[in-house]
């Protein structure tokens, strides 16, 4: 399988807890992107990287956010302090760079629950 | 920014039936649009976009959806629906190359 593959799939955890998720794009896709889905709404954009460089971070993603793609490759985006707001589905996307927008490519996304 | 707003969070259609999801948006200046599908316990899927070519834009899986200036609209349509179609469908708007904006969801339920 060579889609977009996010890990892990479900996470569990207590209020003031981190938590990190990893996304492994397309391998030849250069940009990246974080959304957040809630219940009963549509994906929301997080942030945006085009190969290592992180070149715009919504204003949903406080300050307990942090993303990183180290290498252009695989990201990881950490949240740190968990609260009970932050549950939702992490999506994370992919598309080749010069691509129009939104043709991105979709991981199963990561479903995070705080206690 | 774009802002996209799917009228009804839930559609029941037969089995045969023609598919009708309403989606309009807010722009002064006509965007890219789009058409996703989620099936349960899968990523979303693109459907169809349109990029200022033909204003009737054909997809995958029989769906079609057509932009209209006018009415600051992009419905999508599916003249027969399967029961396969049953799925989450979210339109969604970007002015940029980067960024989308989505509206709420449309579940669509497929009747026997």
């Amino acid at each position: 399988d060579t889609g977009v593959s996010q890990d892990p799939r479900h996470k569990i955890t207590k209020r003031g807890q981190n938590v990190t998720f990893r996304c492994d794009p397309i391998s030849e896709h250069n940009r990246l992107y974080w959304y957040r889905q809630t219940l009963g709404q549509g994906p929301e954009f997080l942030t945006y990287f085009q190969n290592e460089a992180q070149l715009e971070k919504s204003r949903l993603l406080s300050d307990r956010f942090s993303a990183e793609r180290p290498k252009g490759s695989f990201s990881t985006l950490e949240i740190q302090r968990t609260e009970q707001g932050d549950s939702a589905m992490y999506l994370c996307a992919s598309s080749k760079g010069g691509s129009l927008a939104g043709e991105l490519f979709f991981g199963e996304g990561s479903r995070l629950t705080v206690l | 920014a774009q802002s996209v707003t799917q009228l009804g969070s839930h559609v029941s259609v037969s089995e045969g039936a023609l598919v009708l999801l309403r989606c309009n948006y807010s722009s002064s200046v006509p965007p890219y649009l789009f058409w996703y599908v989620q099936y349960p316990n899968q990523g979303l899927q693109l459907l169809l976009k349109y990029t200022s070519a033909a204003t009737l834009v054909k997809g995958i899986n029989g769906f079609e959806a057509e932009f209209k200036k006018s009415e600051t609209s992009f419905h999508l349509t599916k003249p027969s629906a399967h029961m396969s179609d049953a799925a989450e469908y979210f339109c969604a708007a970007s002015s940029n190359d980067y960024k989308l904006s989505f509206g709420a969801g449309t579940t669509v339920t497929v009747r026997a």
